[in-house]
């Protein structure tokens, strides 16, 4: 199956920083949504953007959805230590009987 | 306390042996579904559920077996087939299909000796 693509695969940045990651995908999809995962744990879920919305916002996290481009990126406003984690997109693609496609993450570690 | 459960969290098994992954929910959710992880990697899906007594295979079905004759429960057998099963095993849920949020457990960690 097409999986979503983040890039970067790794991001090490600053406490305080910003933090931007992008997910590709190839299919159309009903709806896209950002994972986080710490070290051995769980997904947890973080948004969910429908393919007609443009931008969403919950607390330091903003997502945008390009459909044109097949793109979205989820970006992370005044890091923290505690973002340190994986973080997946996850498309749902728009055909029946699918479930949905996780790409590969990108790894964010921020040091204080 | 609601949520989703896999047990054990630690798992090892002798090669040639078949060894089966719980998983339970109380959220009242239609759909669960399987994944594995190895390192470094995304998630890959081995089978999921819509409604009891009812799955399909993911993508990398081969070599597992899955059971769903109650809503809050869908165990995943590892049996010998499966060539490479050292893994990082994920079971989820959500409310109906995979159209909204899934609800993940915490894992399972399967090593094979």
């Amino acid at each position: 199956s097409q999986q979503g693509e983040e890039d970067p695969q790794a991001l090490s940045i600053q406490e305080g920083e910003n933090a931007t990651m992008n997910c590709s995908y190839k299919t159309s999809i009903n709806n896209l949504q950002w994972y986080r995962q710490n070290s051995g744990r769980g997904l947890v879920h973080l948004i969910l953007i429908r393919s007609n919305e443009r931008e969403k916002h919950s607390g330091r996290l903003r997502v945008t959805l390009d459909t044109s481009k097949k793109s979205s990126s989820l970006l992370i406003t005044a890091s923290r230590a505690a973002d340190t984690a994986s973080y997946f997109c996850a498309t749902d693609p728009n055909q029946a009987g699918t479930a949905l496609i996780f790409g590969k993450g990108t790894t964010l570690s921020v040091s204080s | 306390d609601g949520g989703i459960t896999q047990s054990p969290k630690y798992l090892f098994r002798k090669e040639g042996q078949n060894v089966t992954l719980s998983c339970e929910q109380n959220l009242n959710h239609d759909a669960m579904y399987w994944y594995r992880q190895d390192p470094g990697q995304g998630l890959r899906l081995i089978y999921y559920s819509q409604i009891v007594n009812d799955f399909q295979k993911g993508d990398i079905a081969e070599g597992y077996s899955v059971s769903r004759e109650k809503k809050e429960s869908f165990p995943l057998t590892v049996t010998s087939a499966q060539k490479n099963p050292t893994a990082f095993y994920l079971c989820a849920s959500s409310i109906g299909g995979s159209r909204g949020t899934q609800y993940f457990g915490p894992g399972t960690r399967l090593t094979v000796l």
